[in-house]
């Protein structure tokens, strides 16, 4: 069955960076897009930005643009999310999200909390 | 930037239908799909390419886009139904979410 596991919890200091992974498993890594999604607290899904892990094309949202890096290691059916200069507005909760090419986000992992703090 | 409007929240009894709405601009002209999501959890594909229901969700979940207007339709409300629901589009090889809906079932 498909799964996307995320890495666990992080805290961070404002200005540091921060880089979340997601490992996908029960089907062929390449054939499909990832997505990531964050939400802050008590707030609406915002998305960040895509990979084509078939060719490491990557498309990210213009507010994020310059602070966050989407990758991939393909034997290791693994992408990242990395976003730096943190500030304390990114706390939030990240999520991977698979896209089957028809529009649509079909599976998503459980989330990654970051907590950006002084 | 393309805006995805959704009313902040929707009330229904159980077992009558619950209708919630996102609006764009010639949103009919691109899929829409719908994601529940509880509190605490991730979300959950219930609609996807504006009509079609993911293995596994319950008929009672149905969608529809036409014009500005996509909808998600609930029929029979359960209790468990109760979360946020948010709808996304793609404009400009962008992906956008709505505001996110709060249906309570009371």
């Amino acid at each position: 069955q498909v799964q996307l596991v995320q890495s666990g919890a992080e805290v961070k200091r404002p200005g540091a960076s921060v880089k979340v992974s997601c490992k996908a498993s029960g089907y062929t890594f390449t054939t499909y897009a990832f997505h990531w999604v964050r939400q802050a607290p008590g707030q609406r899904l915002e998305w960040m930005g895509w990979i084509n892990p078939g060719n490491g094309n990557t498309r990210y949202s213009q507010k994020f643009q310059g602070r966050v890096t989407i990758t991939r290691d393909t034997p290791a059916s693994t992408v990242y999310m990395e976003l730096s200069s943190l500030r304390s507005e990114d706390t939030a909760v990240y999520f991977c999200a698979r896209a089957p090419n028809r529009g649509d986000l079909d599976y998503w992992g459980q989330g990654t909390l970051v907590t950006v703090s002084s | 930037s393309y805006d995805l409007t959704q009313p902040p929240s929707v009330s229904v009894s159980p077992g009558q239908t619950a209708s919630i709405t996102c609006s764009g601009d010639k949103l009919g002209e691109t899929y829409v799909s719908w994601y529940q999501q509880r509190p605490g959890q991730s979300p959950v594909e219930v609609i996807y390419q504006d009509t079609k229901r993911p293995s596994g969700i319950p008929e009672r979940f149905s969608g529809s886009n036409s014009g500005n207007t996509a909808t998600l339709t609930i029929s029979g409300t359960q209790a468990m139904d109760e979360a946020d629901y948010y709808c996304q589009a793609w404009d400009s090889n962008t992906v956008v979410f709505g505001g996110g809906t709060k249906l309570t079932v009371l």
